[in-house]
């Protein structure tokens, strides 16, 4: 069965430095998400993404954050200069674009640790 | 404003047990997801429910929506010790762009 993948599982970073976390979508979905979740608090939305452009991003999702799609499989989030506070789980999740598709599949999740 | 909130918090039953859990949100939405998260993983797709739906079921899951009352309830029958998990609904909010979670519900089921 078609997943979401996500590259790395873990990342460790210092504060200040860039991270790109990548999210390989599942090959015939159209829209793309990326959340995040501090650790024990909710899963937060961050953006979504279709034809090459965000369609909707939360007030988390400031102008440190940008998405890109650069091939035909890869949807990657950077954080430009990350903060302790980006310490969480992000999770990639994409969906078809269908009458009927609008279950929204997760991948496994990049931990991200700030130090 | 809160969208997607589950309840009970924790849950603690015994294998055999069916489990009930639930979500309330503030604002119509066009479809309801659940999710499994086991501890320190990723978000398991279970079932959605489209708002002009009231049940579902898929094996051992049996969701129901009541869009007046904005509630859903996610039923899981003979628990097994391996259901131990988060559960967490999410709400589109009409918008099928953004989709809202709740805090989850922690299932314990002990063997």
């Amino acid at each position: 069965e078609p997943e979401v993948t996500q590259t790395p599982s873990h990342q460790v970073t210092q504060m200040g430095q860039e991270v790109i976390l990548r999210c390989v979508p599942i090959s015939n979905h159209l829209y793309f998400y990326w959340y995040r979740q501090i650790l024990g608090q909710k899963v937060e939305f961050l953006v979504s993404f279709y034809n090459n452009e965000i369609s909707e991003k939360s007030e988390i999702f400031d102008d440190q954050f940008s998405v890109e799609r650069p091939d035909g499989s890869n949807f990657t989030l950077k954080i430009r200069s990350t903060k302790l506070e980006d310490s969480a789980m992000y999770f990639c999740a994409s969906r078809a674009v269908d009458r009927g598709g609008y279950e929204q599949y997760f991948g496994p999740g990049t931990r991200l640790t700030v130090t | 404003s809160q969208q997607g909130e589950e309840d009970p918090q924790a849950l603690s039953i015994q294998e055999g047990e069916n489990a009930t859990m639930n979500c309330s949100y503030k604002t119509s939405i066009n479809n309801l997801q659940w999710y499994r998260q086991n501890s320190g993983r990723g978000l398991v797709h279970l079932i959605l429910i489209r708002s002009n739906e009231r049940e579902k079921h898929s094996g051992r899951l049996r969701v129901t929506l009541d869009t007046s009352k904005k509630s859903s309830s996610l039923l899981i029958t003979a628990s097994r010790a391996a259901d131990t998990a988060s559960y967490f609904c999410a709400t589109d909010r009409n918008n099928f762009n953004k989709f809202y979670f709740g805090s989850g519900t922690k299932l314990n089921v002990k063997p």
